[in-house]
């Protein structure tokens, strides 16, 4: 069976600090992979996602940046952390075929100080 | 664009009570439709998918949705609440193509009382 692992869990960094989120996937090959970003009280917002080695597609404009260098793993990164960065970061995975249910992750709380 | 609106951003209910979680959707093709459930601190899990099969849909943990095109609702409900089902509820919207990315609402946070 698919599984997805995120990490870390629970992340506190200082303003101006770089980032590195991990999301890997076991179980399948080629899948699409997503980033999320769930604020305090609000639904959730794709940041990225991703088609394939490579081939990252951004949905808002941002601080953040993602990275596909193998098939199922899937990194988003920052430069230099802003307070608005705090939130909930989700990934998810879904088969490549029209329709797919995406599947998520535990997710990882991060807190900007 | 395909778009989500869940009505009730909280909604409270008695244990042993019907639950129904209303969700309507927008979009200008054919829909795929799904419900997911965020227990605290934790990522999203797929309770059930419309798939333009049946109209019916059977999901997990006793829920089920039912796809109605002409008020182009797919609500969500549960005959009977449980303690356990307490937790937030998420529709979401796709229109399929190879990237399957989905349009979510904005929740509702059902509360189950004793």
């Amino acid at each position: 069976s698919q599984t997805i692992h995120q990490w870390p869990a629970t992340l506190v960094q200082p303003v101006g600090s770089p980032l590195s989120l991990e999301c890997t996937v076991e179980g399948t090959s080629n899948p699409n992979l997503y980033w999320y970003r769930q604020a305090a009280g609000r639904g959730l917002q794709l940041l990225f996602y991703s088609v394939g080695i490579g081939q990252i597609s951004s949905e808002v404009p941002q601080n953040l940046s993602a990275s596909r260098p193998q098939d199922r793993q899937f990194i988003l990164s920052s430069k230099k952390l802003l307070l608005s960065d705090s939130g909930f970061y989700l990934c998810a995975w879904s088969g490549n075929n029209g329709g797919q249910p995406q599947h998520f992750g535990d997710g990882t709380r991060l807190s900007i100080l | 664009a395909q778009s989500v609106t869940q009505l009730g951003s909280h909604v409270s209910v008695s244990e042993g009570a019907l639950v129904l979680l209303r969700c309507n959707y927008s979009s200008s093709v054919p829909p795929y439709l799904f419900w997911y459930v965020q227990y605290p601190n934790q990522g999203l899990q797929l309770l059930l998918k419309y798939t333009s099969a049946a109209t019916l849909v059977k999901g997990i943990n006793g829920f089920e949705a039912e796809f109605k095109k002409s008020e182009t609702s797919f609500h969500l409900t549960k005959p009977s609440a449980h303690m356990s089902d307490a937790a937030e509820y998420f529709c979401a919207v796709s229109v399929g193509g190879t990237a399957s990315k989905l349009t979510f609402g904005t929740g509702t946070r059902l509360q189950v009382t004793l």
